[in-house]
């Protein structure tokens, strides 16, 4: 079956740098998403990604998702304490409405101060 | 609106007992899936519902089920505990029934803890 992987799996970074974290699909995607957890909290959505090769800002934040609909990532450019959490992906397992969706395992960011 | 809502929030079981769990879904949403979250396996698929069916499962053994009900609320039982079910699960609604309306809602969770 699909399978959705995420690197890396933890991240520390120094507040004000930037952190990356990249999503990878066996089979290609019609859509994925986004979300964030704060430590103790639940997966919050961020954003989607539909068309091929599309680039979304929220302010620090830029997502892509791959010309070939099999990849993404998300870019935060100078963190900050609040960034703190697991970046989590999700992808739709396949071109129908019904299918299911898969998450990666999630990118743990660190912000040392 | 209201947001998701599962309880309970926390919950200690034995092993051996059957536990059921609750999630109602934001007003419209007829889709509601179940995740375990596990600090080692992160976010596990179990089962989605949709319009009362069950439309999509994971591999998870049959001691986990559950059901939807035709206010879209739905339940989660786990039959005959193990210590491995300790975890929290979390529920999401979605639409699920327009185009690219997959966006999933997240409710607080259910910490189960099997002793």
């Amino acid at each position: 079956g699909q399978q959705v992987m995420q690197i890396p799996q933890y991240q520390h970074v120094q507040e004000g740098e930037d952190f990356t974290t990249y999503c990878n699909s066996s089979t290609t995607l019609s859509n994925i998403q986004w979300y964030k957890q704060r430590p103790g909290g639940h997966p919050v959505f961020l954003i989607q990604l539909v068309k091929s090769g599309e680039v979304k800002k929220q302010k620090r934040l830029t997502f892509q998702f791959g010309e070939a609909k099999k990849n993404s990532s998300l870019h935060i450019t100078a963190t900050q304490t609040t960034d703190v959490g697991t970046y989590f992906c999700a992808g739709q397992d396949g071109m129908n409405r019904d299918d299911k969706i898969i998450f990666g395992k999630g990118t743990r960011l660190h912000i040392l101060p | 609106k209201a947001g998701v809502t599962q309880t309970p929030r926390y919950l200690i079981k034995t092993r051996g007992q059957q536990v059921t769990l609750s999630c109602s879904p934001i007003s419209g949403h007829r889709s509601v899936s179940w995740y375990q979250q596990t600090p080692g396996q992160g976010l596990q698929f179990l089962f989605e519902y949709f319009s009362e069916t069950q439309r999509n499962k994971g591999n998870f053994p049959g001691r986990f089920s559950g059901r939807q009900f035709s206010n879209s609320r739905s339940e989660m039982n786990v039959s005959t505990l193990e210590l491995g079910d300790s975890a929290l699960y979390l529920c999401a609604s979605s639409r699920r029934d327009s185009s690219y309306e997959e966006t999933q809602y997240f409710g607080p969770g259910t910490r189960l803890l099997v002793l």
